[in-house]
């Protein structure tokens, strides 16, 4: 069964730490997002990757950034975290091929 | 401006029900139009994607359809269930690039015995 695991379900942080958040899949699937969902504001991209070591600014990058050194894996950092970085954090892949997101199971994130 | 609007926001209904949720947009050049269905605390599984071409596609109990010239499409829920109760999220793939995913905010359904 295809599969995106997102390392944590649930995590809480302090104002300041920094905070990875790592995804894997393995469906050799070349591209892979970042996305965070909030109440009402739905879905928003943070980055996404094409291939490895690449990377490109999704619409709300401020504050984070992302590392690709594998295919299969693609880390959110959150430099230092901040209250308004509390979200859920959903991590997809798809084939250029077919669009089709392959989403994580999400991580809720609650910076204190 | 490519956007997605979904309507309602929010629907409650009785278990065994028809339901039809409702997704405009404006995202141009169109490339096609998927329907994601997320489970509370899960992430969003994509249950039907239409292309230009295509007006209607069924999932079991869900048909989509797609308008391109009034660029709407709808969801409709036949005899719907407990386990339908989710958000649905209509997102339109398109834009210069063609690649682009412009996404839905999303209908809440809830689904009540």
């Amino acid at each position: 069964d295809v599969k995106v695991t997102q390392s944590s379900r649930y995590l809480v942080k302090r104002t300041g730490e920094k905070v990875f958040l790592e995804c894997v899949q393995d469906m050799d699937h070349e591209n892979m997002f970042w996305y965070r969902q909030d109440p009402g504001l739905g879905l928003r991209l943070i980055y996404f990757s094409y291939d490895v070591k690449m990377k490109e600014k999704g619409d709300i990058p401020e504050g984070y950034s992302v590392s690709r050194e594998k295919k299969e894996r693609f880390s959110l950092i959150l430099e230092s975290a901040s209250t308004n970085q509390t979200s859920m954090y959903l991590c997809a892949s798809s084939r250029p091929s077919t669009g089709e997101l392959f989403f994580g199971e999400g991580s809720r994130l609650t910076v204190l | 401006k490519n956007q997605v609007e979904q309507s309602p926001q929010s629907l409650i209904i009785l278990e065994g029900k028809n339901c039809t949720l409702q997704c405009n947009y404006t995202v141009s050049p169109f490339s096609n139009l998927r329907w994601y269905k997320q489970d509370t605390g899960r992430g969003p599984v994509s249950l039907t994607i239409m292309t230009f071409s295509e007006n209607t596609k069924s999932n079991g109990r869900y048909t989509a359809t797609l308008d391109a010239d009034t660029k709407q499409s709808s969801l409709h829920i036949t005899a719907s269930q407990l386990s339908d109760s989710a958000s649905y999220i209509c997102v339109v793939s398109g834009g210069q690039a063609g690649t682009a995913l412009i996404f839905g905010k999303g209908t809440t359904l809830s689904v009540s015995s």
